[in-house]
């Protein structure tokens, strides 16, 4: 069953830094991925999606994110941390045995600090 | 358009009290999901819907029920509710199977 790990409940950062949040993907055919930001007392928003047009994905707000079948990884990066970057980031899978439904990982909270 | 949006915000129940949150979307979207959300654990699905007057257990659908009588509401029944039902909610509507879901901002229920 298709399933995703993030490493790293939380992840520091300075302002102006580079943003690496990691996503590991298991998944015997290939999958849909998705990124998804909650920024304090909000719901989810989509940051990116994968859907096996391209191996790099580019969102919004600067964050992209690379489809990489021989790592089974979908890590997502920001060349620079902004204040406003401070959230909590999902990545999920595309579950489709029967209804296809998004499975969640355990998210990560990014910090960014002046 | 105001997306999704969910009532209540916050509500405090005592053990064995029922409630319902609502869940309304204006975009026309087939498919609607209730979620919980509990640290550590990310997002879990409780039950969803694929159109109006269907429902669907998720991963999670034990001390819950739902109901979809129009296409544009979702509702989620807490009929005696359980400390371990302490969490955040969140409803999320999408086009159809598959495609990007959008979420409300959340209902933050604690039950003592």
């Amino acid at each position: 069953a298709q399933s995703v790990t993030q490493l790293g409940s939380h992840v520091s950062v300075s302002e102006g830094a580079l943003v690496l949040l990691r996503c590991n993907y298991s998944s015997s055919v290939p999958p849909y991925l998705f990124w998804y930001v909650q920024y304090p007392n909000q719901g989810l928003q989509l940051l990116l999606k994968y859907t096996s047009a391209a191996t790099l994905v580019k969102g919004i707000n600067g964050f992209e994110a690379e489809f990489k079948k021989s790592e089974t990884s979908f890590h997502l990066t920001k060349p620079s941390a902004h204040m406003s970057d401070a959230a909590e980031y999902f990545c999920a899978v595309l579950r489709n045995t029967g209804f296809q439904k998004l499975v969640f990982g355990t998210g990560t909270r990014l910090l960014v600090s002046p | 358009n105001a997306g999704v949006t969910q009532t209540p915000k916050f509500r405090v129940l005592k053990t064995g009290q029922s409630m319902t949150l609502l869940c309304a979307q204006d975009m026309n979207h087939e498919y609607m999901y209730w979620y919980r959300q509990d640290p550590g654990m990310g997002l879990r699905l409780i039950h969803y819907s694929v159109g109006e007057g269907t429902t669907a257990k998720g991963e999670v659908p034990d001390g819950y029920n739902v109901s979809r009588l129009k296409k544009q509401n979702f509702l989620l029944g807490l009929e005696s509710a359980a400390p371990s039902q302490t969490s955040v909610y969140f409803c999320a509507s999408s086009p159809g199977q598959g495609g990007t879901q959008y979420f409300g901002p959340g209902t933050r229920l604690t039950v003592l």
